[in-house]
C-alpha cells in the first residue's frame, strides 16, 4: 500500500516552454501533497504545499507564477514549471499524505521527475 | 520544526547491522521521529517513525532514548540494497499539515 505515482518520469524540453507533472496517490486519499525540488548531491527542499481544493502555499523564494500548482482531486496534483528555463532543469518530487483513518498519517513520496531544460 | 545532527557518511559490512545516530536535542513534545531513506535518482522511502517508545518494523527498528533527544536507527542485516542516504526528520506531521524538513542525511555505504 501507500504507493505515489509521478508523470512523468523524465521530460526534457526546450527553454520557454511549459512543463506539466503529475503526481498521484494510488491507493489513499491525501487531502495534502507536498512539491519538492532537489538539485545534484543536495538535499530536498519544499517547494510548496499542496491542499485539495484551495490554493497552494509555497515556500519562501519559491516563485508561484512560475511553478503553478493545481490539486483538483484527492489522488492527483500538478505541478507546472511555466515558461522553463536552464535553472529550472532539476529533480522534482512529490509527496501525499495520507488523510485516512487508518493510515499512518505520514508523507510518501514518488518516484521523482527528472527535468531538463535545453 | 527541530533540527537533526547525523553523521555525513557511514560504512557497514553486508549481514552486520547498520546503526544510524540522530540527535534531536530540540525536541518537542508532540514531535515525532520520522526516518526516510532515498536511493540514488529516487524519491524518498518511508522507514519508520516513533514518538517515545521502540519501534520495529518489517523494515527496521527505532530506539529513542528516555529523554528523546537522540535516537538510533537499526537496520538488523544490511544487504547492499541498503546503500542510501539515511534521513532523520522530526517534525509534528501527526497534527495538521506539518511540513518534513530534510537536511543531509547520513549517506550509508553497505561494504560486500
Amino acid at each position: 500500500g501507500a504507493v505515489v505515482s509521478q508523470h512523468p518520469s523524465r521530460v526534457i524540453c526546450k527553454s520557454g516552454t511549459s512543463v506539466k507533472i503529475e503526481c498521484r496517490s494510488l491507493d489513499f486519499q491525501a487531502t495534502t501533497m507536498f512539491w519538492y525540488r532537489q538539485f545534484p548531491k543536495k538535499s530536498l527542499m519544499l517547494m510548496a504545499t499542496s491542499n485539495e481544493g484551495s490554493k497552494a502555499t509555497y515556500e519562501q523564494g519559491v516563485e508561484k507564477d512560475k511553478f503553478l500548482i493545481n490539486h483538483a482531486s484527492l489522488t492527483l496534483s500538478t505541478l507546472t514549471v511555466t515558461s522553463a528555463h536552464p535553472e529550472d532543469s532539476s529533480f522534482y518530487i512529490c509527496s501525499a499524505r495520507d488523510s485516512g483513518s487508518s493510515g499512518k498519517k505520514t508523507q510518501y513520496f514518488g518516484p521523482g521527475t527528472r527535468l531538463l531544460v535545453l | 520544526d527541530a533540527k537533526t545532527t547525523q553523521p555525513p557518511s557511514m560504512d557497514c559490512a553486508e549481514g552486520r547491522a547498520a546503526n544510524l545516530p540522530c540527535n534531536h536535542s530540540t525536541i518537542s513534545g508532540n514531535e515525532y521521529v520520522y526516518w526516510y531513506r532515498q536511493i540514488h535518482s529516487q524519491g524518498p522511502q518511508y522507514i519508520i517513525h516513533g514518538l517515545k517508545n521502540n519501534e520495529t518494523n518489517e523494515m527496521a527498528s527505532l530506539i529513542i532514548t528516555e529523554d528523546r533527544k537522540s535516537s538510533t536507527l537499526i537496520l538488523p542485516h544490511a544487504t547492499l540494497r541498503d546503500t542510501a542516504v539515511y534521513y532523520c526528520i522530526v517534525s509534528r506531521m501527526n497534527f495538521g499539515n506539518e511540513k518534513l524538513t530534510f537536511g543531509t542525511g547520513t549517506r550509508l555505504t553497505i561494504i560486500p
